[in-house]
């Protein structure tokens, strides 16, 4: 079955180090989103990607990082300068042309904690 | 960037009774998309309804249904017969036409007394 795979589930980092969360699509969407859900609110967009080799910046990119080297994939860094990172991430993806049938398709997320 | 505003932070309803969820946006746009998501506790996100801004007809998916006001820049979610399994966070969220990136508002916590 198609559908959208986030890891780890759960990560922790330690204070200083990047960590990097993990999202693949096997559904040939063009596509990709981050989103970032705190305790108790709405999900706010880190970054997204239309197409490969492109993103753009959501509304809280800073402090991390991504890269869409392939179609399937687009990784999450959350990098030592994102001070506050403990948060549920959503990864979602999209096709272009089918919008109005079907829209953001979500993964199971990660939730990431500091040690 | 546009915004939507969801202003009941937590609502509540009894059991096969009808309950609904606000949602306002902002816009210059013309052609958009407006959703509703359900996010249960497992945290998963499901799509409850769509709209597409040009059709004036309210969108309906069994229990569930909208009144979509667009001058007002107003999209609300009525659910009838409410379920236990309603029981969820709701996301009001909105897309433009020729754009990807979806904007959420903050939710509304519903729970469904039995």
């Amino acid at each position: 079955d198609g559908g959208i795979t986030q890891s780890p589930k759960y990560l922790f980092r330690k204070e200083g180090q990047n960590v990097t969360l993990s999202c693949e699509q096997n559904l040939n969407h063009d596509a990709m989103y981050w989103y970032r859900q705190d305790p108790g609110q709405g999900l706010r967009l880190i970054y997204y990607s239309q197409i490969v080799n492109d993103f753009q910046k959501g509304d809280i990119a800073e402090g991390y990082s991504v890269s869409r080297e392939k179609k399937e994939s687009f990784p999450l860094t959350v990098t030592s300068a994102q001070k506050n990172p403990t948060a549920f991430y959503l990864c979602a993806s999209m096709s272009w042309d089918r919008v109005a049938n079907q829209p953001q398709h979500f993964g199971d997320g990660t939730r990431l904690s500091i040690l | 960037a546009q915004t939507v505003t969801q202003s009941q932070p937590e609502m509540s309803v009894q059991e096969a009774e009808t309950v609904t969820l606000s949602c306002t946006y902002d816009t210059s746009e013309n052609n958009y998309y407006l959703f509703w998501y359900k996010q249960p506790p497992s945290r998963q996100m499901i799509l409850v309804i769509r709209q597409e801004a040009y059709k004036q007809q309210n969108a309906t998916e069994n229990r569930f249904s909208v009144n979509f006001q667009k001058a007002a820049k107003s999209f609300s979610l009525k659910i009838s017969d409410s379920q236990l399994g309603d029981t969820a966070m709701y996301f009001c969220a909105f897309m433009r036409y020729n754009n990807n990136d979806m904007r959420f508002g903050a939710g509304t916590r519903l729970t469904v007394k039995p």
